[in-house]
């Protein structure tokens, strides 16, 4: 069973418009949690990154939020652009060198 | 700074050719390297962990003779496929962790497509 459960599996919204997406986890003992944005046939490119101590961190219109006791995150994103379309994955890291991650949230921006 | 770069990023081969993959850290050096695999709409994959200079430890299922790594130096990583076959095909990502920070920065990916 995944440890990492993202929600929805997709979404479609029109350009200008804000979406968050859900990141549930079950990794213990959590180490830090981390959203990349993928693109189609690209490699991962990350986000933000946050420790279990943070409860929010910005990146730009990207904004991650982290509440370590019922182990739940999110990421919205604000007026969104087309060049936001892609998948975004939330990653779980127990250890320094494993990570769990996600199936990814597939948006779609449409103009 | 921390870019990994994978060459090729797309490749064909004929059932039961070999693929070599290369993963390198073009601004840092990387004590480890990972290998992944991502099928389409599926999570990425954990294959293999590679140290410099030291044998890659692979994840449970991943067959080592079939998927070679070789970490040659603190930049370069490489994955052969072997005896390549169609269920092969898939997207192949390497990430490299610098020594100097505890995170993954990702490859671009490889395509591989097995006819």
């Amino acid at each position: 069973k995944n440890q990492v459960e993202q929600s929805p599996q997709s979404l479609i919204i029109l350009e200008g418009k804000n979406c968050t997406l859900q990141c549930n986890y079950t990794v213990s003992p959590f180490s830090n949690l981390r959203w990349y944005k993928q693109d189609t046939g690209r490699g991962p490119v990350s986000l933000t990154i946050m420790t279990f101590s943070e409860n929010t961190k910005s990146n730009g219109r990207y904004t991650a939020t982290l509440d370590a006791d019922t182990k739940q995150s999110s990421l919205h994103i604000t007026a969104s652009q087309l060049s936001d379309s892609a998948s975004y994955i939330c990653v779980v890291s127990f250890n320094d060198y494993k990570l769990s991650f996600g199936a990814g949230t597939t948006v779609t921006v449409r103009a | 700074g921390a870019v990994v770069s994978q060459h090729p990023s797309r490749v064909i081969c004929k059932s039961g050719t070999s693929v070599k993959i290369e993963c390198r850290s073009l601004d840092f050096q990387a004590t480890t390297m990972f290998w992944y695999r991502q099928f389409p709409k599926q999570s990425l994959m954990l294959m293999a962990t590679s140290n410099e200079g030291s044998k890659a430890t692979y994840e449970q299922g991943v067959e080592k003779d079939k998927f070679l790594i070789n970490h040659a130096s603190l930049t370069l990583s490489t994955l052969t496929v072997t005896s390549a076959h169609p269920e092969d095909s898939s997207f192949y990502i390497c990430s490299a962790r610098a020594a100097f920070k505890d995170e993954q920065f990702f490859g671009p990916g490889t395509r591989l497509t097995v006819l």
